[in-house]
């Protein structure tokens, strides 16, 4: 399956501040990235899907302004979080598909950031 | 609104036995289903998909599916401690890529 890195794997801010997580596809190139959020002891939710070279697909009630996403390149997708507070804190994670056996996607390990 | 529905559990089964786990899903159009594991603070990791109706073996996991009832299950046999994890049940959503996923059922493997 596919290989995806994440950095930083955990992260602590001050309110009002940006934090920049990227997600890297590290074993073949990812036209499609996906990025989705977990808070503690619930499911992960679709936050929005990254798309190289264009503008990404945002789920509903998800702001675009405050989560920009980039994916500049067909190995790495960015998420960053603006001016952040501390109902953003969560487990944010990033995932990609190789695009065979049925699409399946395989996740990163994670960023955790704190939002004092 | 597309659902994908668990018993949260927790399932606690002794080690040895047969875990089953369950996932009931809401959109009659999907392909494609997965289970993945994931242990406290850290990410999903795949154990097994199924698309076709039937079993699908692969080592001690078993997936169900049965897309009339839009039911599908993953049995652990001879369970270990160190399956002691939450189990996401995802659908693929009909027509895009994304993945709708279940809460989780939170499995307790005892010695």
């Amino acid at each position: 399956g596919a290989v995806v890195s994440q950095h930083p794997s955990r992260v602590i801010c001050k309110s009002g501040t940006s934090v920049k997580i990227e997600c890297r596809s590290l074993d073949f190139q990812a036209t499609t990235m996906f990025w989705y959020r977990q808070f503690p002891k619930k499911s992960l939710m679709l936050m929005a899907t990254s798309n190289e070279g264009s503008k990404a697909t945002y789920e509903q009630g998800v702001e675009k302004d405050k989560f920009l996403i980039n994916h500049a390149s067909l190995t790495l997708s960015t998420l960053t979080v603006t001016s952040a507070h501390p109902e953003d804190s969560s487990f944010y994670i990033c995932s990609t598909s190789d695009g065979r056996a049925w699409d399946t996607q395989y996740f990163g390990p994670g960023t955790r950031l704190t939002v004092l | 609104q597309k659902e994908v529905e668990q018993n949260s559990g927790p399932l606690s089964v002794p080690e040895g036995a047969i875990a089953s786990l369950n996932c009931t899903y809401s959109d009659r159009g999907s392909q494609s289903f997965f289970w993945y594991r994931q242990y406290s603070g850290k990410s999903p990791e795949l154990i097994m998909f199924i698309y076709s109706n039937g079993d699908k073996e692969d080592g001690r996991f078993t997936a169900q599916l049965n897309k009339a009832s839009q039911y599908v299950s993953l049995l652990i046999r001879d369970s270990q401690p160190s399956d002691s994890a939450t189990y996401l049940c995802a659908v693929k959503d009909t027509g895009r890529r994304a993945l709708t996923f279940g809460s989780g059922t939170r499995l307790q493997v005892q010695p």
